[in-house]
């Protein structure tokens, strides 16, 4: 156990819906990190958030958003789903930007 | 296309020998470089990092080389064991100072033969 949960473990949902996708960092860290991925793509940055606020944006679709609470844990919302969204999609943690991440074991979204 | 890369895909040892992965990167800028193992259906595991100011760290039976003169990463494993089989990813920090997300290479498979 890496100390980052994430939640579903395996998500299926149809084309055009809208999913959330749950991240609790390990104990103490500040900075959550979500990332894609996908076989052709390998791992994507989409968004880091350091202590509630949005710290930086990588390759997010507008059809993605995220945020994190005063608890420290963060979603990721994923809306108008394509079938190209399936992917497994990976949270990380870090005390502080700059260091090491753990990334938890991850949320495998299926689009059918 | 991305910046930061593994040379092979795909490597294939015997067990018991060392493994060398390589990995180049092209930002100059970058300043922590760290490397990660996944195993089949789990999330990347943190092997072992190093900062720009070192050319070499060393962990358990891991050994990190950095050379910023040719902007080159290599990861080598001693007495590679079967447990050692997972897909291992380099990757950079660009910012140059800490913060954002790191760029990851898309990864070689480490294959151990009996």
């Amino acid at each position: 156990d890496s100390g980052v949960t994430q939640t579903p473990k395996h998500l299926i949902t149809a084309t055009g819906q809208r999913v959330t996708l749950r991240c609790s960092p390990r104990s103490g860290d500040l900075s959550v990190y979500w990332y894609q991925q996908s076989l052709d793509q390998g791992l994507q940055f989409l968004i880091q958030y350091y202590n509630g606020e949005e710290r930086a944006k990588g390759n997010i679709l507008e059809r993605f958003s995220a945020q994190q609470f005063p608890d420290l844990h963060s979603e990721l919302n994923l809306s108008s789903l394509e079938l190209g969204d399936s992917a497994l999609y990976f949270c990380a943690s870090s005390v502080a930007p700059g260091y090491g991440y753990t990334f938890g074991s991850g949320t495998r979204l299926t689009v059918v | 296309g991305e910046s930061v890369g593994l040379h092979l895909p795909t490597l294939s040892v015997q067990e018991g020998d060392n493994s060398i992965i390589n990995c180049a990167y092209s930002n100059s800028a970058s300043d922590y470089f760290i490397w990660y193992k996944q195993e089949s259906g789990k999330g990347p595991q943190f092997i072992i990092d190093i900062r720009s100011n070192m050319d070499k760290r060393q962990g358990q039976r891991v050994t990190v080389l950095l050379n910023k003169t040719v902007k080159h990463l290599s990861l080598q494993i001693a007495a590679t064991q079967p447990g050692d089989s997972a897909v291992y990813f380099c990757a950079e920090n660009r910012s140059g100072g800490g913060a954002d997300g790191l760029t990851f290479g898309k990864g070689t498979h480490l294959i151990i033969q009996p």
